[in-house]
């Protein structure tokens, strides 16, 4: 079935250092992808998705690129903030069933000033 | 605007009583769901209501049940707790289906004495 591997954390990084945060996945046919962050105490939200192959996913400067060959998702960001600071989870949506998302075990960030 | 709200925030059941847990959005979404959250091992789908009128298990359904009361509600009962049942859970909702963004709700703790 569908799954969702992450890098296990804790991450910790000073300001302003570059984050790789890794996601590979397995899944039948194109899946969507996702990075969702969770912030202390809150809800999980949206961060960014790709659709398809070769797809960029952008925001709040954070990156990741849709790599089919590799089935990888990787999360990215050229220079983090103490507010970058959460937990992030990689999820796909699987073709096969299209109102199921699956999630990563979730890597926690800390950036310390 | 409220998005997705969750009651109660935080609660405390014993062995074997029951409890049921709201959900309300005022997105107008047609798909809701309900996750629990534990450490370590991600958000797993507990049950989906994919439009008004239906529900559908998700990966970890036993023990619970769950009524979509209306387009804007989605409960979540828990007939006869078990301490299994401990666990943070989060009700979201999404325009349609998982491709679409989902919106997360606050999150209600629950501990099962």
């Amino acid at each position: 079935g569908n799954s969702v591997t992450q890098m296990e954390g804790p991450v910790t990084l000073s300001e302003e250092a570059f984050l790789t945060i890794n996601c590979t996945y397995t899944a039948t046919g194109y899946p969507s992808l996702f990075w969702y962050v969770q912030y202390p105490g809150e809800g999980l939200q949206l961060l960014l998705k790709a659709t398809k192959a070769d797809d960029k996913g952008s925001n709040k400067g954070f990156e990741a690129t849709y790599r089919k060959e590799t089935t990888s998702f990787h999360l990215e960001k050229g220079s983090v903030q103490v507010s970058d600071s959460a937990v992030y989870f990689c999820a796909l949506s699987g073709e096969d069933s299209s109102y199921k998302l699956i999630f990563g075990s979730g890597t926690r960030l800390l950036v310390r000033p | 605007n409220a998005g997705v709200t969750q009651t109660p925030k935080f609660q405390v059941l014993k062995t074997g009583q029951s409890m049921t847990l709201q959900c309300a959005q005022d997105m107008n979404h047609n798909s809701m769901y309900w996750y629990r959250q534990d450490p370590g091992m991600g958000l797993r789908l507990i049950y989906y209501s994919a439009s008004e009128g239906t529900t559908d298990k998700g990966e970890v359904p036993n023990g619970y049940n769950v009524s979509r009361l209306n387009k804007r509600e989605f409960s979540l009962r828990l007939e006869s707790a078990a301490p299994s049942q401990t666990s943070v859970y989060f009700c979201a909702s999404s325009r349609q289906g998982a491709s679409y963004e989902q919106y997360f709700g606050p999150g209600t703790r629950l501990t099962v004495t």
